[in-house]
């Protein structure tokens, strides 16, 4: 089974800090996503990316950085946290060529204050 | 642009009853997947539909594709308490290497 873990369920961070959240695939896959989730938005992709080192932008990249220097590893990094971030940041993972679905990390909830 | 469009937004049934959740696309795709998501939780893949026609069914669920109509739909056979959850549709352009566009999600309740 595909295991996509992200290294905290819960976090709290204060203003203008610099937060990472970090996942971890283990099955190789090429393709990996940051998701953030807030109620009546749906999900919404912040930073998606296809190899090592290569990144591409979603929808909603104005605030976040991501970085992707190992296969396995994908790593979002909000540059200077802010209260409209508070939210359910989700990893995703998927095997390039799109047959299979996405393989979803537990999820973070994060909050700024 | 794809947009992908879920209906009903919320959904509250009573027990031993069936009812269907559609999920409509604006663009060209052979390729749709529908998760679920519990409370509080990830989502987790439900079905993966690859081809027009394509029909998946696990326990009370049945989904199915349409690519000429754009129309995939999720039916609920006899619902039961434990099927309560978000359901969402996300469907792949061949032109987006691997990123899915995700439907809002169908909050389905089952009340006894």
């Amino acid at each position: 089974d595909v295991k996509v873990t992200q290294s905290s369920r819960y976090l709290v961070k204060r203003t203008g800090e610099k937060v990472f959240l970090e996942c971890v695939q283990d099955m190789d896959h090429e393709n990996m996503f940051w998701y953030r989730q807030d109620p009546g938005l749906g999900l919404r992709l912040i930073y998606f990316s296809y190899d090592v080192k290569m990144k591409e932008k979603g929808d909603i990249p104005e605030g976040y950085s991501v970085s992707r220097e190992k296969k396995e590893r994908f790593s979002l990094i909000l540059e200077s946290a802010s209260t409209n971030q508070t939210s359910m940041y989700l990893c995703a993972s998927r095997l390039r060529g799109g047959l299979e679905p996405q393989h979803f990390g537990d999820g973070t909830r994060l909050s700024i204050l | 642009e794809l947009k992908v469009e879920q209906n009903p937004l919320f959904l509250s049934m009573q027990e031993g009853k069936n009812y269907t959740i559609y999920c409509n696309y604006s663009t060209t795709s052979d390729r749709l997947y529908w998760y679920r998501q519990d409370p509080g939780k990830s989502l987790e893949s439900l079905f993966v539909l690859l081809s027009n026609g394509a029909v998946k069914q696990e326990g009370r669920l049945m989904a199915s594709l349409d690519t000429k109509a754009r129309l995939s739909t999720l039916h609920i056979t006899a619902a039961v308490h434990d099927l309560s959850a978000t359901y969402f549709c996300a469907v792949d352009l061949f032109t987006n290497a691997g990123k899915s566009t995700f439907g809002d999600g169908t909050t389905l309740t089952v009340k006894p």
